[in-house]
């Protein structure tokens, strides 16, 4: 099926650096999840986005809906060792029905 | 939020078997929704599970290897067929709860791990 753009695949960083990550559609979306999934365990939802050019924060994450509407980013601060996992967004558009993207594998050295 | 429960979570099966998931939430909801995870991969849409008709089935996914059930708003059940080592993949149950200001969100179940030997 159809699928977004994440960027990047996999990401080793530093304990305490910043992380960003982002998604990209060549279609126009109105909402915008991005999820958090760890080995053996069913996604969990970090921050919902409803309209273009919301920031919305949860804790240390923060989120943007992209301005074109055909974008999302992800940006986690201070990064510890439990961000480890794998970070997918979601889109839709007017439908309940959401397209995952391919998920941004995230590792922390501590 | 919505609570979601999956049974079993994890089982092995042999091929040829067939294995019936079930989704349970705590509240009544508006969609609920299958998808496949492979290992390593992103999540695949199978189908939505529609209350009281057949289910809607997301191209190359078909009823006689995914049947699927939803006899009320807070119950579904996911069966796979006639399995083959090629349907090793998690199974995750999804809602979008369809009240409140925030209706579009979906929420996921932990997720059934199979294994066709």
């Amino acid at each position: 099926g159809q699928q977004l753009n994440q960027s990047p695949q996999s990401m080793f960083i530093q304990e305490g650096e910043d992380v960003s990550m982002n998604c990209t559609s060549s279609s126009i979306f109105n909402t915008w999840l991005w999820y958090k999934q760890d080995p053996g365990e069913g996604p969990v939802l970090l921050i919902a986005l409803y309209k273009a050019g919301e920031l919305t924060s949860n804790g240390r994450l923060t989120a943007q809906f992209g301005i074109t509407r055909k974008d999302s980013f992800l940006n986690i601060s201070a990064s510890i060792p439990s961000d480890v996992g794998i970070y997918f967004c979601a889109g839709a558009s007017g439908t309940y029905k959401y397209i995952f993207g391919t998920g941004t594998r995230l590792k922390v050295l501590a | 939020s919505a609570v979601i429960s999956q049974k079993p979570s994890r089982d092995i099966c042999q091929r040829g078997t067939s294995l019936t998931i079930q989704c349970q939430v705590d509240s009544q909801v508006t969609m609920m929704f299958w998808y496949r995870q492979q290992p390593g991969q992103s999540l695949t849409l199978i189908a939505t599970a529609n209350q009281g008709s057949e289910a809607t089935y997301e191209s190359g996914f078909v009823i006689d290897k995914f049947p699927i059930s939803r006899p009320n708003l807070t119950f579904s059940t996911l069966t796979v067929s006639n399995m083959s080592p090629e349907d090793s993949s998690i199974y995750l149950c999804s809602v979008v709860p369809g009240q409140g200001l925030r209706q579009e969100t979906q929420y996921f179940g932990p997720g059934t791990r199979l294994l066709v030997l």
